[in-house]
């Protein structure tokens, strides 16, 4: 079964500051991974996804990810943290034959003035 | 298009009740799936069905029921409701490919007393 762990629940910066999120993945099968974000008392909002066409991928908001095999990992940057960017943050890789997706739990980003 | 639509968007139950959580797509997506989201635990899967007719168990399985007649409707049933099936419940749809991405309904909040 396909895996994934995301290092740090709670992740706090500065606005202005680089934004650091961490994604570890496990998979049998050629991966696609995806991170979500989670707005307060909101659904999930698909950031960037991971395709095998390009190895970084770049989303909205400024947000960008690089996939790196060797190291199974996808994790998310953004170089200057704004407000508006505080929110919990999911990563996640296909599974079940790709119809259906597997989460972290989750890191939930903080950013002070 | 209305996207994913679930309803209702809250709802209070009594330990014993059953209920149907409803989950609609408009987007002729074959995949559909049922996520349910704790504190500290991510989104894990319940079910997932990957066409009219065809359902199948996730992760977290025990208590919920589902079927898949039309490929509009998902609907999620809880039995005989619990306090550990207390929680937010998200149902999401995809179109077939193996990099396609979920799109998520805005979830309904189930408390059960």
């Amino acid at each position: 079964a396909q895996s994934v762990t995301q290092l740090g629940s709670h992740v706090s910066v500065s606005e202005g500051a680089l934004v650091l999120l961490r994604c570890n993945y496990s998979s049998s099968v050629p991966p696609y991974l995806f991170w979500y974000v989670q707005y307060p008392n909101q659904g999930l909002q698909l950031l960037l996804k991971y395709t095998s066409a390009a190895t970084l991928v770049k989303g909205i908001n400024g947000f960008e990810a690089e996939f790196k095999k060797s190291e199974t990992s996808f994790h998310l940057t953004k170089p200057s943290a704004h407000m508006s960017d505080a929110a919990e943050y999911f990563c996640a890789v296909s599974d079940k034959g790709y119809s259906t997706l597997t989460f972290g739990k989750g890191t939930m980003l903080l950013v002070s003035p | 298009n209305a996207g994913v639509t679930q309803t209702p968007k809250f709802q209070v139950l009594k330990t014993g009740q059953s209920m149907t959580l409803q989950c609609a797509q408009d987007m002729n997506h074959e995949y559909m799936s049922w996520y349910r989201q704790d504190p500290g635990m991510g989104l894990r899967l319940i079910h997932y069905s990957v066409g009219a007719g065809i359902t199948d168990q996730g992760e977290v399985p025990n208590g919920y029921n589902v079927s898949r007649s039309t490929t509009e409707d998902f609907p999620l049933r809880l039995l005989s409701a619990a306090p550990s099936q207390t929680s937010v419940y998200f149902c999401a749809s995809m179109s077939t490919g193996a990099y396609n991405e979920q799109f998520f309904g805005p979830g309904t909040r189930l408390t059960v007393l």
